[in-house]
Parts: structure tokens; C-alpha cells; sequence
């Protein structure tokens, strides 16, 4: 079955101690993103890459770090998460013009 | 710089009773255009999408959207609504040479009895 995976699914953390969401999709698609979802604003992008070692900032990456391996896999990294970083996070792939599959979303709580 | 505008937070409509849900855009092309559905604790669900062609676009689940590039509006509609529908939707566009969608703040759809 194609799809995009996430892992964990829900997660409390405290202030400061490092953590990664990983995300993978067996589509082979080029490119992948990370949103946050928050009330009243939609999703935002965080960060995005169009292939292997190619990646670049979105509207919101301040706190954020990611990596692109290998193609199935993009991982966000917080590695000092803050309160205002709590929030849904999404993971999402496509293959060229621009539908995204989004993975089924990773709810983080930052204490 | 562009954006998406759905202008109802929330909107109520009876089983079995029309739905349309506004959304408009600020583009200076041709944009390409989506809505997708999130149920409660779901991820987001792809419903139709317009990229050229047709200005009336069928998705799933029986929801349909006029593209009106006149009035850079792009609204959802449903001829009968059911409790299932209830969810949020989200308005989104692609932007040419970028590598991401822009959202709308989404709208909440309950159904009443």
C-alpha cells in the first residue's frame, strides 16, 4: 500500500531534550515537506527537499533541522524543542506536480 | 505574497441539506488548486484538485469545486450532505516554481441532525 509514515504519533517531551519525528514513504517520490498544522493558521510549511542531499527552508524552519539521506526517508529534528513548537506535525510526498500525500500526523507537546 | 482566504471558520448545515465552502486566492498565475478534508484525529485527505481544463472538477466522496479565475475563488460544493462530512476542510494552492502548498486557516464543518 503507498503511503507516508510517521512515527511517533503522539509525543510529550520537555523543554530542551532533543527529539526526532521520522517520516518515510515507499512511493519513490523526489520530493517531501514537513508542515505544522496550528488553530486558526492552517499548515505551514517547515522545510522541504526535492531529492537525496537537497533540502531548503520553508515559511516557519526556525527550531528546525532535517536530513535527506536516502529518498524514502526525511526525519525532522528539534534539538532543543521550546513550548511554542508544540503543535501537529505533517509529513508529506509527491511525485512532481504538487498533490501531496500526507502521512497521518505526528501531535507534539513540548512541557 | 500569495495567500488563501477561507472566510468561514466554522458553518453548520442540516443532513441532507446543499454545502458550499468559499475559498479564494491571491496569485498573480494560474494556480494550482486543492481541498483537502481532515476528520477529527485523521490526517488530510485529498478531495479533488483543478490544474487545467475543465473549470468544474469531481472529486471524491461527491464533492465537486468551480474554479472562477474572475474572482480567484475556488469553492467546494456538495448537493447533499452527510453526517459523515463533518470535518475540516482545507483550501490549498501550488505556487509555480515552488515546492510547497499554501493553506487556508480551514474550514469546520458540522452537521446537525
Amino acid at each position: 500500500e503507498a503511503q507516508v509514515t510517521q512515527n511517533p504519533r503522539y509525543l510529550i517531551t520537555v523543554t530542551g531534550k532533543k527529539l526526532t519525528v521520522t517520516c518515510s514513504q515507499n512511493m519513490n517520490h523526489e520530493y517531501m515537506s514537513w508542515y505544522r498544522q496550528d488553530p486558526g493558521l492552517g499548515l505551514r510549511q517547515i522545510y522541504y527537499s526535492m531529492n537525496v542531499e537537497v533540502t531548503d527552508k520553508g515559511d516557519v524552519p526556525e527550531g528546525y533541522k532535517v536530513s535527506r539521506k536516502e529518498k524514502r526517508n526525511f526525519p525532522l529534528i528539534l534539538e532543543s524543542p521550546s513550548p511554542n513548537q508544540t503543535s501537529l506535525y505533517f509529513c508529506a510526498s509527491r511525485p512532481s506536480a504538487y498533490e501531496q500525500y500526507f502521512g497521518p500526523g505526528t501531535r507534539l507537546t513540548v512541557t | 505574497a500569495q495567500s488563501v482566504t477561507q472566510p468561514d471558520i466554522h458553518i453548520t448545515v442540516s443532513e441532507g441539506a446543499s454545502l458550499e465552502l468559499r475559498c479564494n486566492y491571491s496569485y498573480g498565475a494560474t494556480p494550482y488548486l486543492f481541498w483537502y478534508v481532515q476528520s477529527p484525529g485523521q490526517g488530510l485527505q485529498l478531495l479533488l484538485k483543478y490544474f487545467s481544463g475543465d473549470t468544474l472538477v469531481q472529486g471524491i466522496k461527491g464533492f465537486e469545486a468551480e474554479f472562477k479565475r474572475s474572482q480567484s475563488s475556488f469553492n467546494l460544493r456538495k448537493p447533499s450532505v452527510h453526517w459523515s462530512d463533518a470535518a475540516e476542510y482545507f483550501c490549498a494552492v501550488g505556487l509555480t516554481g515552488f515546492q510547497k502548498l499554501v493553506f487556508g486557516t480551514g474550514t469546520r464543518l458540522l452537521v446537525s441532525p
